[in-house]
């Protein structure tokens, strides 16, 4: 049972490349959520998506697009990268609100760096 | 929006004394989560609390939650090096999105 499985581990890119952030869960998930970590910033939540086919914006959207590709997948793509989007990168899931305790699994993370 | 400011930012112990950590909130939450992510780790799932004035124990943490669930607190007894790294409260918000708060990094001298 792998829980949540992220790539790719790390990542640098130039400013203005794109590139996708893949993760996957096989957990019977519900919901999938898109977390940036930058130090002193705690965990800030980029997109979301409770249930399949459908996504959400969190506190940070700006700059980043995700698909919810079937229920085990949600990608995270940044289209012209900068370096403000240098982050440690973390895709979490639960079972979602309707399990009454909205509990999240985190996969561990990718670092990205963008010069 | 609701947020939820934690305190202390930072917090170095030696081995042995008791750490606490607060989650604070201008208004009523529904519920709140504790996460421990270790150094260079991910978030692991700690607890959860949903009732008024709730008081649940692992070992040595004690986790609370106000009378108002407006604030949290997160309590280890006699710290260990194990006990180190961040520490994160976080709430379900009215679309079922959870947010977290800025964390509190224990640093524990052995």
């Amino acid at each position: 049972n792998a829980g949540v499985t992220q790539t790719p581990k790390f990542q640098v890119l130039k400013t203005g490349q794109s590139m996708t952030l893949q993760c996957a869960q096989d957990m019977n998930h519900n919901s999938m959520y898109w977390y940036r970590q930058d130090p002193g910033m705690g965990l800030r939540l980029i997109y979301y998506s409770a249930s399949e086919g459908t996504t959400d914006k969190g506190e940070v959207p700006n700059g980043y697009n995700v698909s919810r590709l079937n229920k085990r997948e949600f990608s995270l793509r940044l289209e012209s990268a900068a370096p403000s989007q240098t982050s440690v990168y973390f895709c979490a899931s639960s079972e979602g609100e309707v399990s009454g305790a909205n509990v999240l699994t985190f996969g561990a993370g990718s670092r990205l760096t963008v010069l | 929006g609701q947020q939820v400011m934690q305190i202390p930012q930072y917090q170095h112990v030696q081995e042995g004394e008791d750490f606490t950590t607060y989650c604070n909130s201008s208004t009523t939450l529904s519920n709140i989560q504790w996460y421990k992510q270790r150094p260079g780790g991910h978030p692991v799932f700690l607890i959860q609390l949903v009732k008024s004035g709730e008081v649940k124990k692992q070992k040595r943490l004690t986790f609370q939650f106000g009378e108002a669930k407006k604030n949290s607190s997160l309590h280890i007894t006699a710290t260990q090096t194990t006990d180190v790294g961040t520490y994160f409260c976080a709430y379900s918000g009215n679309t079922g999105k959870l947010i977290f708060g800025q964390g509190t990094t224990l640093q524990v001298k052995p």
